[in-house]
């Protein structure tokens, strides 16, 4: 069947480095997504990787790796407001084209 | 603000009942995309809808059922409710329709007693 796999939670200081990573067991692999989700918020879009490498957006970048089925998420500079859950979501099954999302990762970011 | 807005906010209603949520995707947008978001087993997807037409499916039940109208907005029925369908209800709308960029409305939280 199709997985995710994440860290459930993660703490990180403020103005520092933190990686989320994300590996995912899926059907006809079409592309994958980030999205940060503030509590009793809508998720909203990070970024979206199809081929292997790194995609810098500001202070986030993620990382793809087809071939081992893994990606990461890297936030620089950490704010506070920057604690939410970071959705990792695979497109997959071809031209039947599903998606499937993760658990999160609950991020906290501590003075 | 995303541009997608949902309604209700908010519904409230009993097992066995039957409800509509609606959503109106950003202006521009052809795809909508419905997904439920509960406690215990996160964000799931459900359905595409593009330019009116089914897209891709996903782990949607038999008891729910989903339109995408002429002007592009869509709704989702949900019959026959049990507890378990107690969630948040969020639609997403993108440009084209191999999901790119979507950009979620507020949601809907349905409450079944």
């Amino acid at each position: 069947g199709q997985n995710i796999d994440q860290p459930t939670e993660m703490t990180a200081t403020e103005g520092a480095i933190v990686q989320i990573n994300c590996t995912y067991q899926t059907s006809g692999f079409n592309g994958l997504f980030w999205y940060q989700q503030h509590a009793g918020e809508a998720p909203t879009f990070l970024s979206y990787n199809v081929l292997d490498g790194l995609e810098e957006k500001g202070r986030f970048s993620s990382f793809l790796s087809r071939s081992k089925g893994y990606s990461y998420l890297l936030l620089k500079e950490l704010q506070m407001k920057d604690s939410a859950s970071y959705l990792c979501a695979v497109r997959y099954g071809g031209a039947t084209n599903k998606l499937i999302f993760g658990t999160g990762t609950l991020l906290a970011v501590q003075p | 603000d995303s541009g997608v807005t949902q309604t209700p906010k908010h519904l409230i209603t009993a097992t066995g009942q039957r409800v509509t949520l609606r959503c109106s995707p950003r202006s521009g947008d052809l795809s909508v995309y419905w997904y439920q978001q509960s406690l215990d087993q996160g964000l799931q997807f459900l359905i595409q809808y593009y330019n009116g037409e089914e897209r891709a499916k996903g782990n949607i039940l038999e008891r729910f059922s989903a339109q995408q109208f002429p002007d592009l907005h869509s709704e989702l029925n949900l019959s026959s409710l049990e507890l378990g369908d107690s969630a948040l209800y969020f639609c997403a709308s993108s440009v084209g329709k191999e999901y790119n960029e979507q950009f979620f409305g507020p949601g809907t939280r349905l409450t079944v007693l």
